[in-house]
């Protein structure tokens, strides 16, 4: 079974710019989770959705970030203008229902200057 | 602001030492308490998990301990090996695996 593939794996840009991360969950996940992990912490969920619904978006800095789950199996995630304190690691994860073990891609590192 | 606390940040230890990290929790309807593992470029893997019903779960070389009247629990890890060497997190949450908080990791560094 493919585990949750996320793209790209690194990437670098400027303050101000926007920035995207795609994920693909593991085939017949329904539920979808992106994390936000400041090197030094553990992740912080940002958003949760439920097949293409949102379940919980409280940690989601909504006036820079957004996300959606079209046809509830990919996701894509954006930052719109980046500020520094935006540079993490950008981890998503899969499960079966919001009852099952969460399985993690490998994350996007971003790095703003 | 619900919070995990995990210590210690870092731990050094000999291979077939026993580490062991813990963590401490505030609220008490946290009913699902994970370990995940994490090596450097990878997501977190989930390494053992124990609801309150139970003081001790052991799976392979891996124990968790659970304190509820004191809010706390711990991992063990026996007989530790070099490849063991990773960050280690604890989570708890609420009704399920959905809606985890994460301790801050600690750095498991187990020497040859």
């Amino acid at each position: 079974e493919a585990g949750v593939a996320q793209s790209p794996r690194y990437k670098i840009i400027e303050k101000r710019q926007s920035v995207a991360f795609w994920c693909n969950p593991i085939s017949g996940h329904a539920t979808l989770y992106w994390y936000q992990q400041i090197l030094g912490q553990g992740p912080k969920l940002l958003i949760q959705f439920q097949n293409n619904g949102v379940v919980d978006d409280s940690q989601l800095p909504k006036d820079r970030f957004s996300a959606e789950r079209l046809k509830g199996v990919d996701s894509t995630l954006k930052i719109q203008p980046a500020k520094l304190e935006d540079s993490a690691v950008y981890l998503c994860a899969s499960s079966r229902t919001r009852l099952h073990e969460q399985y993690f891609g490998p994350g996007t590192r971003l790095t703003v200057t | 602001q619900q919070q995990v606390k995990q210590s210690p940040q870092s731990l050094i230890v000999q291979k077939g030492g026993i580490p062991i990290i813990n963590c401490a929790y505030e609220n008490t309807a946290f009913d699902y308490f994970p370990w995940y593992q994490q090596f450097p470029g990878k997501g977190p893997a989930l390494l053992i998990a124990i609801r309150p019903d139970v003081s001790e779960k052991k799976e392979g070389r891996f124990t968790i301990s659970f304190n509820k009247s004191a809010k706390q629990f711990s991992l063990h890890i026996m007989d530790s090996q070099p490849g063991d060497s990773a960050t280690y997190f604890c989570a708890a949450s609420q009704g399920g695996s959905e809606k985890l908080v994460f301790g801050k990791g600690t750095k498991l560094t187990v020497n040859p």
